[in-house]
């Protein structure tokens, strides 16, 4: 079980918005900033957000990020075929003293 | 160019040890914290450890003891010795450079493609 607790699996259709949710707890999304990484099949993973909502140079901005308390979310709008991916969220947690990941959430566009 | 190339990897026996090596160019791993994190087949990601540039390691409580990571400036490489090694240690083990943002934020940048270890009788 995952320290950090995302939907395993999330579908839509091209067009549509997703959300991908990443709940945490005090000690970690509470305290420190998230991270979001998209695992294309067969390939490492690649940063998406940074700094909760915060996109690297070359990230559409049909990605977006949020954090409100101990929870944070992704969401990705105009779905695209070559979204189809796993998206983990990470972060630091203070009372672990490392680095925790959610579980993945495989996105599916139908 | 940043690149991470991982090496080391394979097939090893239960209570085996093998050293993973995280060669690292186009910046300086002495000045950035670099850590591993690994894939079990059909599963998610799992941080193992990091090492900040004061040198400081950390490790995940499933490997603290086992494994430790070093670094070595001169050949601007990372390694990961593995000690003890289980069974569930069986994994896709990536290498990442961590990089803070402009609000001191740190996330992982750069990832290498990552080496496969299995460990099996």
């Amino acid at each position: 079980q995952s320290v950090l607790i995302q939907t395993p699996s999330e579908s839509g259709t091209p067009g549509q918005t997703v959300n991908i949710s990443c709940s945490g707890s005090t000690s970690n999304i509470g305290s420190n900033a998230v991270s979001w990484y998209q695992q294309l099949p067969g390939t490492a993973p690649k940063v998406l957000m940074q700094s909760n909502n915060q996109r690297p140079s070359g990230v559409p901005d049909r990605f977006s990020g949020s954090q409100s308390g101990t929870s944070a979310s992704l969401a990705i709008g105009g779905l695209q075929s070559e979204d189809e991916a796993v998206y983990y969220c990470a972060t630091w947690d203070d009372s672990l003293n490392g680095w925790v990941f959610g579980g993945g959430t495989k996105l599916t566009v139908l | 160019e940043v690149q991470l190339v991982e090496s080391g990897g394979g097939l090893i026996r239960p209570g085996g040890s093998l050293g993973l090596s995280c060669a690292a160019s186009g910046f300086s791993v002495s000045s950035n914290f670099m850590t591993w994190v690994r894939q079990s087949p059909g599963k998610g990601l799992e941080w193992v450890s990091s090492i900040y540039s004061a040198g400081r390691a950390f490790y995940a409580d499933s490997v603290k003891g086992r494994f430790t990571l070093s670094r070595d400036n001169s050949k601007n490489t990372v390694y990961l010795q593995m000690n003890s090694l289980r069974v569930e240690d069986t994994a896709v083990y990536y290498c990442a450079r961590g990089f803070y943002d402009s609000s001191g934020n740190p996330f992982f940048k750069y990832w290498g493609q990552g080496t496969l270890v299995t460990v099996s009788s």
